[in-house]
């Protein structure tokens, strides 16, 4: 059964660096989106992005941020200069032809900022 | 602006027990309503969708039912068995907006 991946599982980064997160979406859906998870909180929504731009995006979602689809598989999360409250686990969804239609998700990215 | 919540926080039940699970939201533009399952540490299954068109949706010995006129959702879980021990979450899409807005969910532990 298709499903959604994310890499890495894991990531340790110290404050004021630079990560991405990689995502390769379910292969014939055309939604995407990312949420996170801080420790014992809510999963909030982050970004949706459909047709290469961003459909969406929460307050969360600031000038550190941003998202690409580099090429027709993989979709990705940069946070540009980590901060220790990014510390969350970071969820890649995607959902098929219909922008209201059912999300699945991937196992996540643990990133831990220090 | 959207608000889920999910009573009660946490649950025990022996095995073979049927138990509901709520979900409440304060938006009644919903357009539909998904409920998940998380295992520690782990990423969000999803179990059930249920349109804003529908009053029930099964899967299994899951039934999900949607009332929107009073805010509110319930997950049955038929016969629970240990392995149904997890977090469970719903999450309501409101309106033309294509983000979930996510309960804190129940934490649910069957026991042999």
């Amino acid at each position: 059964e298709p499903e959604v991946t994310q890499t890495p599982s894991h990531q340790v980064t110290q404050m004021g660096q630079e990560v991405i997160l990689r995502c390769v979406p379910i292969s014939n859906h055309l939604y995407f989106y990312w949420y996170r998870q801080i420790l014992g909180q809510k999963v909030e929504f982050l970004v949706s992005f459909y047709n290469n731009e961003i459909s969406e995006k929460s307050e969360i979602f600031d000038d550190q941020f941003s998202v690409e689809r580099p090429d027709g598989s993989n979709f990705t999360l940069k946070i540009r200069s980590t901060k220790l409250e990014d510390s969350a686990m970071y969820f890649c969804a995607s959902s098929g032809g219909r922008t209201l239609g059912e999300q699945y998700f991937g196992p996540g990215t643990r990133l831990t900022v220090t | 602006k959207q608000e889920v919540t999910q009573i009660p926080a946490a649950l025990s039940v022996p095995e073979g027990e049927n138990l509901v699970l709520n979900c409440s939201f304060t938006d009644s533009a919903i357009y539909n309503l998904q409920w998940f399952r998380q295992d520690p540490g782990k990423g969000l299954t999803s179990l059930l969708l249920i349109q804003s068109s529908q009053r029930e949706q099964t899967s299994g010995r899951l039934n999900a039912s949607l009332d929107k006129s009073s805010g509110r959702s319930t997950l049955y879980i038929a016969a629970s068995q240990p392995g149904d021990s997890a977090t469970y979450l719903c999450a309501a899409r409101t309106g033309t907006a294509s983000k979930l807005t996510f309960g804190t969910g129940t934490r649910l532990q069957v026991t042999l």
